[in-house]
């Protein structure tokens, strides 16, 4: 398996722009979450899914942010419009379960 | 509060020294524990779990104190490898919460 799959890695921006990350969970893999991770607030929990569905977005910052699973191998991230403060890395993790995550290598993004 | 609370250091250790990290947790039903390791602009990877009767692996030992809810982790005879951050995990409700890390540097 080659684990949890995330593109762009890297992915700069001007303001105002739509942005899409892209997260492919593992095979079998039933839970999904989004995160930020910045210097100043660390890891922050965006969102996670359970079967598809959306459980828990009040990690969420405003509406500019949603998110969507289609399928249960896939997801995707979206800001719009995105804003300099949209700064971070932002991190995919999946799960089998509620025993540890594995996480994608990020998309590091750059709002100019 | 805080869910998970961590001492962001940073910790700087000789090699060959002996490090321990500790991290609270403000939720009593949480149900499952984790240190996570992240090296720098990579993803955090799952070091260990951590078992409440206590549990080792190599040089690394953890610990689970329910009473007190904190965990910890201690690292023996530190390697210049060991550098990097690392983070304590709580698994509560079906969420995990993830503390904001401790960095430690391994100094030659």
């Amino acid at each position: 398996d080659a684990g949890v799959i995330q593109s762009p890695r890297h992915e700069v921006t001007e303001m105002g722009q739509e942005v899409t990350l892209r997260c492919k969970l593992i095979s079998g893999h039933n839970s999904l979450f989004w995160y930020r991770q910045t210097m100043m607030r660390g890891l922050e929990l965006l969102i996670y899914f359970n079967n598809n569905v959306p459980i828990d977005d009040s990690g969420m910052p405003e509406d500019r942010f949603s998110a969507k699973m289609p399928n249960a191998s896939f997801s995707t991230l979206k800001i719009q419009p995105s804003e300099p403060r949209d700064s971070a890395v932002y991190f995919c993790a999946s799960s089998p379960n509620s025993y540890g995550y594995t996480f994608g290598s990020g998309t590091r993004l750059t709002v100019v | 509060r805080k869910e998970v609370e961590q001492d962001p250091g940073p910790f700087n250790v000789p090699e060959g020294a002996t490090v321990a990290f500790n991290c609270t947790y403000s939720n009593s039903a949480s149900q499952s524990f984790f240190w996570y390791r992240q090296d720098c602009r990579k993803e955090p990877k799952l070091l260990m779990s951590v078992y409440s009767s206590g549990n080792e692996d190599g040089r690394f030992t953890a610990q689970l104190n329910r009473a007190s809810q904190y965990i910890s982790l201690l690292i023996r005879d530190s390697k210049l490898s060991d550098s990097a951050t690392y983070l304590c995990v709580v698994n509560a409700g079906n969420q995990f919460y993830f503390g904001t890390g401790t960095s430690l540097t391994v100094i030659p």
